[in-house]
């Protein structure tokens, strides 16, 4: 079975420094693994993807994240916040292709301090 | 913009009424999905659709349906509703639906009064 945990609700950062939002998954099969920012009253938007290419994954807006199968870990990194960064942030794992469901976690609010 | 398209953007109704949420995938794309966002539910996956075929169904209730239709639009009929429906309602879209990256549309936020 798929599962997300996200380890953190919330997150606050100071403008500049860096951030990690923290995901763990569970997957019985190699698992596609997706992080998407929500912006106030906004659609999802997709930051990047793993996809068992590269186990570091470069995404938008400065955003990175590193599959580490050992630690069944998927964490969100940037190394400086910008205000515009304050969103819900979804940590999300499928089944790949030999399934279909997206299982999301229950998202991290990142706060950036001016 | 993802290309995925949903209207309306805001729906105000009664309870026990029945309402109808629509939405146009992004060009090319065969698979349709829909999502409830609420604050104590989450982020919670409805139901799936694979050109009209319905494909995988989640936690969506009996008083709610759904259909793909032969140009690929979805609607989502929300029937007998309840003050607890109300909730920000998603759809995506994606390739194959098996998977890949699912594009979202902004939603349609429901209000049940």
């Amino acid at each position: 079975a798929q599962s997300v945990t996200q380890l953190d609700s919330h997150v606050s950062v100071s403008e500049g420094t860096p951030v990690l939002l923290r995901c763990n998954y569970s997957s019985s099969y190699s698992p596609s693994l997706f992080w998407y920012v929500q912006h106030p009253n906004k659609g999802l938007q997709l930051l990047l993807k793993y996809t068992s290419a590269a186990t570091l994954v470069k995404g938008i807006n400065g955003f990175e994240a590193e599959f580490k199968k050992s630690e069944t870990s998927f964490h969100l990194t940037k190394p400086s916040a910008h205000m515009s960064d304050a969103a819900e942030y979804f940590c999300v794992v499928s089944e790949g292709n030999t399934g279909n469901q997206f299982y999301f976690g229950t998202g991290t609010s990142l706060t950036v301090i001016p | 913009d993802s290309g995925v398209t949903q209207t309306p953007k805001h729906l105000i109704t009664a309870t026990g009424q029945r309402v109808t949420l629509r939405c146009s995938p992004r060009s090319g794309d065969l698979s349709v999905y829909w999502y409830q966002q609420s604050l104590d539910q989450g982020l919670q996956f409805l139901i799936q659709y694979y050109n009209g075929e319905e494909r995988a169904k989640g936690n969506i209730l009996e008083r709610f349906s759904a259909q793909q239709f032969p140009d690929l639009h979805s609607e989502l009929n929300l029937s007998s509703l309840e003050l607890g429906d109300s909730a920000l309602y998603f759809c995506a879209s994606s390739v194959t639906g098996l998977g890949e990256t699912q594009y979202f549309g902004p939603g349609t936020r429901l209000l049940v009064l």
